[in-house]
């Protein structure tokens, strides 16, 4: 029972467009959501969060939009770069009470052409 | 370099034997969590610790595998037995307290023969 799915396994897109990469959640006990990178050979790094209890968070080039009404998020890459190409995870962790273990999506594979 | 520490990076071994890696997390956190990874999949949750205290283990990690913390500070994870089902990247994140961002190491990647 996959509770946060991430429906693309991949996506490209041309060096300046915007990325789009999406996520939708099934357990309304999640409390917070994050997004990270991650390179081959390498652990996850840590991209950006939103609170349940907003819905949006911008950092930079990143944006998160939360909708919570349709348990949807999206991370928006603007302007994409090369170097921006990685496998993109998205997590949702569970509120206090349940330990606030992080439950992944199966992640997205993001190639930004030049 | 202050973040999270993992050892070995690589480990191949023959199915049957035993193994054991180490997470050394970032100093001031004291969660520690372990994650396993196979391929296209996103990380799953095995066991964390608060401090030395081991709260939570999934059903995930059978009676072979073991995880320590013993003084809350570097953490160790041990398969015993090996099976060719346990190759997978093993992860480790800390955070302080529940909060987040958890930050990961690079992984052992684990390959059984």
């Amino acid at each position: 029972d996959q509770q946060v799915k991430q429906n693309s396994p991949s996506l490209s897109v041309q060096e300046g467009r915007i990325s789009i990469l999406n996520c939708d959640y099934t357990n309304s006990m999640f409390d917070y959501f994050l997004w990270y990178k991650k390179y081959p050979a390498e652990g996850p790094t840590f991209l950006i969060s939103i609170s349940s209890i907003k819905d949006k968070n911008e950092d930079g080039r990143f944006t998160v939009f939360l909708n919570k009404s349709a348990k949807h998020l999206s991370l928006h890459i603007v302007p994409s770069q090369p170097g921006d190409s990685a496998v993109y995870f998205c997590a949702a962790r569970l509120g206090a009470g349940n330990n606030r273990k992080l439950i992944w999506g199966l992640g997205t594979s993001l190639a930004v052409n030049p | 370099d202050t973040g999270v520490s993992q050892d070995p990076r690589h480990k191949i071994t023959k199915r049957g034997q035993n193994v054991t890696f180490r997470c050394d997390p970032i100093s001031e956190h004291n969660r520690l969590y372990w994650y396993r990874q196979t391929l296209g999949q996103g990380p799953e949750f095995l066991t964390y610790f608060q401090n030395e205290a081991q709260l939570e283990k999934s059903r995930l990690l059978s009676d072979r595998f073991s995880a320590e913390r013993p003084k809350g500070s570097f953490s160790t994870l041990e398969i015993q037995r090996t099976e060719q089902g346990d190759s997978a990247m093993y992860l480790c994140a800390s955070s302080f307290e529940g909060a987040q961002p958890q930050h990961f190491g690079d992984g052992t990647r684990l390959s059984i023969l």
